[in-house]
């Protein structure tokens, strides 16, 4: 049974460009949550979602950030006109429920230049 | 609102030395508590958790107790290896849709 799948990596984009990051959650999860960690700062929550709905994201910024978990395939954080202020690493956790201990990826190391 | 404050790091201790890792938590109602680890280029992995007052959560030599009149969760364990390295997060749960994290610290053991 695989893990948090996460990609890319790494992910390198210059100011003004998109950056897509995408996330499979463990097999039979259906909740997916997106969290970013800033160098040497905690995680912050920005969303969660179930297959097709946005549930929570109260910590997405209202510009440039979007996220989806269509019903077939993985959960997609799209960042538009990246700045250097998004580089961060970006961590996609799954549950099989609500209030379940989270399965984290490994994350996505976003550096913007 | 819900938060979890835990202790600055880096704590840098020797081999087979005492951890302490200091957690408080601010919750309405009843929160289920979390330790998370994360190593070096790795996710966070679960560490231990605990579901109500008094509960003591245990894995891997490391312990922490639910106390609720004081509203922390402590991490500790009685001697820490290299392999311990690794960034330890406090997090709490209360429902919501979403699991509230520490700032994380940062644990560095030396040979």
């Amino acid at each position: 049974n695989a893990g948090v799948m996460q990609n890319p990596r790494h992910l390198v984009r210059r100011r003004g460009q998109e950056a897509r990051l995408r996330c499979s959650p463990m097999k039979g999860h259906s909740h997916v949550y997106w969290y970013r960690q800033l160098p040497e700062e905690g995680l912050k929550f920005m969303v969660y979602l179930q297959k097709e709905n946005i549930i929570d994201e109260s910590g997405m910024p209202k510009e440039r950030f979007s996220a989806e978990f269509p019903k077939e395939g993985p959960s997609i954080l799209r960042i538009q006109q990246v700045v250097r202020g998004d580089s961060a690493a970006y961590f996609c956790a799954s549950s099989p429920g609500e209030g379940e201990k989270l399965f984290f990826g490994s994350g996505t190391q976003l550096s913007v230049l | 609102g819900d938060s979890v404050t835990q202790m600055e790091g880096p704590v840098t201790l020797s081999e087979e030395a005492f951890l302490t890792i200091n957690c408080t938590y601010t919750a309405t109602g009843y929160p289920s508590l979390f330790w998370y680890v994360q190593y070096p280029g790795e996710g966070l992995q679960l560490l231990l958790k605990a579901t109500k007052a008094d509960d003591k959560g245990s894995n891997k030599g490391f312990e922490a107790t639910y106390r609720k009149e004081t509203t922390s969760f402590h991490l500790e364990k009685g001697s820490v290896q290299v392999s311990d390295s690794a960034v330890y997060f406090c997090a709490l749960y209360t429902g919501g849709f979403k699991t509230i994290f520490g700032a994380g610290t940062r644990l560095f053991v030396k040979a």
